[in-house]
């Protein structure tokens, strides 16, 4: 049982370049999240997926893009990767009747030079 | 927007010693939850708080919201190296799984 898996861990993008981040859980979560961790900002909630086929914004989804594969798989794109979008990204899946607890993947350090 | 606060940033205690860290909210809270995370890790789910006056236990960890809803303290009893990490207390607003994040607080434990 291996939780909450993110792909790369770690990464450095040059400006204009894309990639997208691969996150799947194996505890049959309906729903998923993705968040980034600033310096002295906390985390910050991008997009989430309350339930398969859906996905809605949170609070800063500008830049990025989401699909939701299947009920295991979220991924996060970067179209256009901006030194702004430097961050750690976390993945996070949980029930939905209790989606306040969630389940961290170990995170992506992304880097945009 | 609702927004939350910790104190202090970051904390360095002798192991052995008591330690409160705390989550101010500018408005009323609907739940309180509180997660830890070890350093290059994700979080890891701790409790939940909801009610008024509520307090809850995890182990040495005990987390209190007060009557108003707008305050939760995190204690820890006779800390050790394995609370060592970053503390963090997210709130849920009016709609479901956004919570939003206070920036948390960094605890060192001194041998």
């Amino acid at each position: 049982n291996a939780g909450v898996t993110q792909t790369p861990k770690f990464q450095v993008l040059k400006t204009g370049q894309s990639m997208t981040l691969q996150c799947a859980q194996d505890m049959n979560h309906n729903s998923m999240y993705w968040y980034r961790q600033d310096p002295g900002m906390g985390l910050r909630l991008i997009y989430y997926s309350a339930s398969e086929g859906t996905t809605d914004k949170g609070e800063v989804p500008n830049g990025y893009n989401v699909s939701r594969l299947n009920k295991r798989e979220f991924s996060l794109r970067l179209e256009s990767a901006a030194p702004s979008q430097t961050s750690v990204y976390f993945c996070a899946s949980s029930e939905r009747w209790a989606w306040y607890e969630q389940y961290f993947g170990p995170g992506t350090r992304l880097t945009v030079t | 927007s609702q927004e939350l606060e910790q104190s202090p940033q970051s904390l360095i205690v002798q192991e052995g010693k008591n330690l409160t860290i705390n989550c101010t909210s500018s408005k009323t809270l609907y739940g309180l939850y509180w997660y830890k995370q070890k350093y290059g890790e994700g979080l890891i789910f701790l409790m939940m708080l909801q009610k008024g006056g509520e307090e809850k236990s995890h182990e040495k960890i005990t987390a209190k919201l007060d009557e108003k809803k707008q305050q939760s303290s995190l204690h820890i009893t006779a800390s050790q190296p394995s609370h060592a990490g970053i503390y963090l207390c997210g709130a849920d607003e009016d709609s479901n799984y956004q919570l939003i994040w206070g920036a948390g607080t960094k605890l060192i434990i001194k041998p």
